[in-house]
Formats: C-alpha cells, sequence, structure tokens
C-alpha cells in the first residue's frame, strides 16, 4: 500500500490528452513539492516533472504538472506511442521523514 | 553528462548480506549541493527509497529498513555502496542508484539514475 495515491492504470490514444492524479495527505502533498518520473517499459525511470510544475531540460511542453492542496496531478496533451509508460509520483513525508511514492500509473497508448 | 552504474552479486542468499556498488562518472560524488541514493523495485511493483548518503558522509534511511541498511561513500573511487542484512525473498527487486538535486534531502528531486540491477534472494 503505497503512502501516495495513484490510479492503477489510464488510457488515451494518440493525439488525446490524458490526466494522471496523486493524492496524498497534509504532511507529504499537502507541506511540500511534488516530483514526476515517467519509466518506460524495462528502463529506469526519468525525472518528467519537479517542483509540481517544473520541466526539466528536454521533457517537451505537452507535459505539465500541478498541485493543489493534498493532491498533484500530470497531464499529457497530444499523446504520442512514446509516452506508453508508468508513471510515479514523489514527495517528501514530514511525518515518516523519507521519501514516499505512489504505486505507479500504467498508461498504454492505443 | 553525470552516469551512474550499479554493480554487484545478482543472487543472494536468504539471511545473508546483500551488497551492492554505484560507480559515478561524469562529475565528482563530492557535490556539494548532492546526496547520492538507493532506490528499488520489486517486480511488478512501485519505487521504495532506501536511503541516501550526502558527500561528507552524513546517512539518511528509509525508517522501515534502517535497522538493516548500511551506506556508505568513498570519495577516492568516486562511488558509493549499499549493503543490506538478513535479506528475504521480500527484498527481492530491481536496485537504482540515483543523484539526489537538492540542497537538503527533504527537497529537491531524483534527476539521475543508474541503469538498475536485479538482485534476487533465493537459496
Amino acid at each position: 500500500q503505497s503512502v501516495l495515491t495513484q490510479p492503477p492504470s489510464a488510457s488515451g490514444t494518440p493525439g488525446q490528452s490524458v490526466t494522471i492524479s496523486c493524492s496524498g495527505s497534509s504532511s507529504n502533498i499537502g507541506s511540500n513539492a511534488v516530483n514526476w518520473y515517467q519509466q518506460l517499459p524495462g528502463t529506469a525511470p526519468k525525472l518528467l516533472i519537479y517542483s509540481n510544475n517544473q520541466r526539466p531540460s528536454g521533457v517537451p511542453e505537452r507535459f505539465s504538472g500541478s498541485k493543489s492542496g493534498t493532491s498533484a496531478s500530470l497531464a499529457i496533451s497530444g499523446l504520442q506511442s512514446e509516452d506508453e509508460a508508468d508513471y510515479y509520483c514523489a514527495a517528501w513525508d514530514d511525518n515518516l521523514n523519507a521519501w514516499v511514492f505512489g504505486g505507479g500509473t500504467k498508461l498504454p497508448v492505443l | 553528462q553525470l552516469q551512474l552504474q550499479e554493480s554487484g552479486p545478482g543472487l543472494v542468499k536468504p539471511s545473508e548480506t546483500l551488497s551492492l556498488t554505484c560507480a559515478v562518472s561524469g562529475d565528482s560524488i563530492n557535490d556539494a549541493g548532492s546526496y547520492w541514493v538507493w532506490i528499488r523495485q520489486p517486480p511488478g511493483k512501485g519505487l521504495e527509497l532506501i536511503g541516501s548518503i550526502y558527500f561528507l558522509g552524513g546517512t539518511h534511511y528509509n525508517p522501515s529498513l534502517k535497522s538493516r541498511v548500511t551506506i556508505s561513500v568513498d570519495a577516492s573511487k568516486n562511488q558509493f555502496s549499499l549493503k543490506m542484512s538478513s535479506v528475504t525473498a521480500a527484498d527481492t527487486a530491481v536496485y537504482y542508484c540515483a543523484r539526489h538535486n537538492g540542497a537538503f534531502i527533504s527537497s529537491g528531486f531524483f534527476d539521475y539514475w543508474g541503469q538498475g540491477t536485479l538482485v534476487t534472494v533465493s537459496s
């Protein structure tokens, strides 16, 4: 059972938009920034969004992040086949004194 | 370009100690703005932070694993290591080393990752 709650799956077709949610509590998302990671099949996770809504160099603008209260979201617009991956949210938890991750959301691009 | 590479045995017997090393290239492990971390992912499951180390040697461990984990750094070899004692089948996972970019371990993000190494705990 992950501390941060994500839907186990999402889906979309090429060109569509999709949003993945991440729900937490006051001790993690409610008081700390959220990061998102993309894990392509068989590879290591890659930083996708940091500090709630910042994109590292090289990440396309169609990936965006937001946070409100104790929840965060990752939005992907103009879905492409190469976006087929698992997506994880992460935040520091002040009570657990540790980084916590969501359980991951699998995104097939149909 | 910073690169990290994990190495170590792929098979460990139950009750024994898992030992992995992460070689860092492309930058010095003595970067004052970085922590160095170990993260694991059981097959088909999500990510779990094991712990971190600062180049000066300060460590922080996931409370759930703290009693079994030791992370150390060897600046002369630009590498850091993980030891996990008394392993069980539940410790079977892909183990990643990564860099945490942030002034404090409680902020920032993991921006560079190794490719990961599968460690299976079995007799």
